[in-house]
């Protein structure tokens, strides 16, 4: 059973500071790296996608991958009370098209 | 920028009665997808559609559970005789590819089904 492994969270911080969310997954030829943002009550919203080791900058997001350690992040520089949301990781690969989702990280950036 | 809808935005049914949830993909995406999440629970996949066919399915999407693509751009997922713990966002996703470049997911902005 593929599993994505996120911590609940809250996660809080101050407006202005880098917020870093973090992501493991057990299926070790998971090849594709998703991080969705979900507000409440609504759907998710693609953010970023990851497909190699190392950082992706985009804007303020940088996503991380180790697939070495099976972890994967997403910072957000200067975050804004915006950016207050639940973040969702999910992987996909090892011979299914269909992503494999977290509980998700609810983030909470105080002014 | 083209989106992903969904159609009603919230579904009331009784226990026992069937449901359609349609779904507006993206015009160039090939691949479909429905989603369900319990509230407060994870994203669950139900079902890929690719060519007019199911490609994937979970354990999830059982006989009660349908989808079809009636014409050149509606999609819909029917639930037969819903049950109490049907009630949930179902959302409805399309990709232009399923591996590779493109294959990333959009998303509708979900049907919630109510069932009394």
């Amino acid at each position: 059973q593929k599993e994505v492994e996120q911590n609940s969270g809250p996660l809080s911080v101050p407006e202005g500071a880098i917020a870093s969310l973090n992501c493991t997954y057990s299926d070790r030829v998971s090849q594709s790296f998703f991080w969705y943002r979900q507000y409440s009550g609504k759907s998710p919203e693609l953010i970023m996608s990851i497909y190699s080791n190392g950082d992706k900058e985009d804007g303020r997001f940088t996503a991380q991958l180790n697939k070495a350690s099976q972890y994967v992040s997403l910072l957000i520089r200067d975050s804004q009370p915006s950016d207050s949301a639940t973040y969702l990781c999910a992987s996909k690969g090892g011979g299914s098209y269909i992503p494999t989702f977290g509980r998700g990280t609810s983030l909470i950036v105080h002014p | 920028e083209p989106e992903v809808t969904q159609t009603p935005s919230h579904q009331v049914t009784q226990m026992g009665q069937e449901v359609i949830l349609r779904c507006v993909p993206i015009s160039n995406h090939l691949y479909f997808y429905w989603y369900r999440q319990i509230l407060g629970q994870k994203v669950e996949f139900l079902v890929s559609f690719y060519n007019n066919e199911i490609s994937e399915k979970s354990e999830i999407f059982d006989d009660q559970f349908s989808v079809e693509r009636p014409d050149g751009s509606n999609f819909t997922l029917k639930i037969r005789s819903t049950k109490l713990e049907d009630s949930a966002m179902y959302f409805c996703a399309s990709s232009e590819s399923r591996a590779g470049d493109y294959n990333e997911q959009f998303f509708g902005p979900g049907t919630r089904l109510t069932v009394l």
